[in-house]
């Protein structure tokens, strides 16, 4: 089984300012990571994934993530938010399996990211 | 394509009363999950397609639930004997075969007075 812990329930953050949102998990395999934003009452959209490959991963809206698997963590980057980035965010894992269902998903508890003027 | 769509977008239901949620995935995508969301927690998956095979199902899916996919076009979830603990957004994924993600729809959120 997987688990995956968000550090930080809120971050609050002003403007232009650079944010890190923190992501451990833990899995006895080797696993997917994702990235989602929800906005208000509204679905998830993803940010970013790591498959394999380059440890750095850039997305939508100016994020990036970096995966490290000695310490478990895909923490999350902007290096200047703005308004528009307050929402909440859930990082978000699956194990690699044959035939990986990219859709079943075991996703940490979400940190809110308000960001002020 | 206009993505995964899912209605009605708001249920406000009493005590007792079943309910019946939609989802319509992305055209041609094969499988389609179910989650719920209830407030200041991550999505918990609910149950999982494959066409209409249903092929997973989580403990969270009590006896009082049941998902289908007829045609494994559009899902369905019915909650029986609602109670107040089923208050909660219930969300809707879909995948297909080559894809490396789920896209999600926006959610259904159930109030039960």
């Amino acid at each position: 089984a997987q688990s995956v812990t968000q550090l930080d329930s809120q971050v609050p953050v002003f403007e232009e300012a650079p944010v890190e949102l923190r992501c451990n998990y833990s899995s006895s395999v080797s696993v997917y990571l994702f990235w989602y934003v929800q906005y208000p009452n509204q679905g998830l959209q993803l940010l970013l994934k790591y498959l394999s490959g380059s440890t750095l991963v850039k997305g939508i809206n100016g994020f990036e993530a970096e995966f490290n698997k000695s310490q478990t963590s895909f923490h999350l980057r902007k290096p200047s938010v703005h308004i528009s980035d307050t929402a909440e965010y859930f990082c978000a894992v699956i194990p690699l399996a044959g035939g990986t269902s990219y859709g079943k998903l075991t996703f940490g508890q979400g940190t809110i990211l308000t960001v002020h003027p | 394509d206009t993505g995964v769509s899912q209605n009605p977008r708001h249920k406000i239901t009493k005590r007792g009363q079943n309910v019946t949620f939609r989802c319509d995935p992305i055209s041609e995508h094969n499988r389609l999950y179910w989650y719920r969301q209830t407030l200041g927690q991550g999505p918990e998956f609910l149950t999982y397609f494959q066409n209409e095979a249903q092929l997973e199902k989580s403990r969270l899916l009590s006896d009082r639930f049941s998902a289908e996919r007829p045609k494994g076009s559009f899902s369905t979830l019915e909650i029986q004997r609602t109670e107040q603990g089923d208050s909660a957004m219930y969300l809707c994924a879909s995948s297909g075969t080559g894809n490396t993600e789920a896209f999600f729809g926006q959610g259904t959120r159930l109030t039960v007075v």
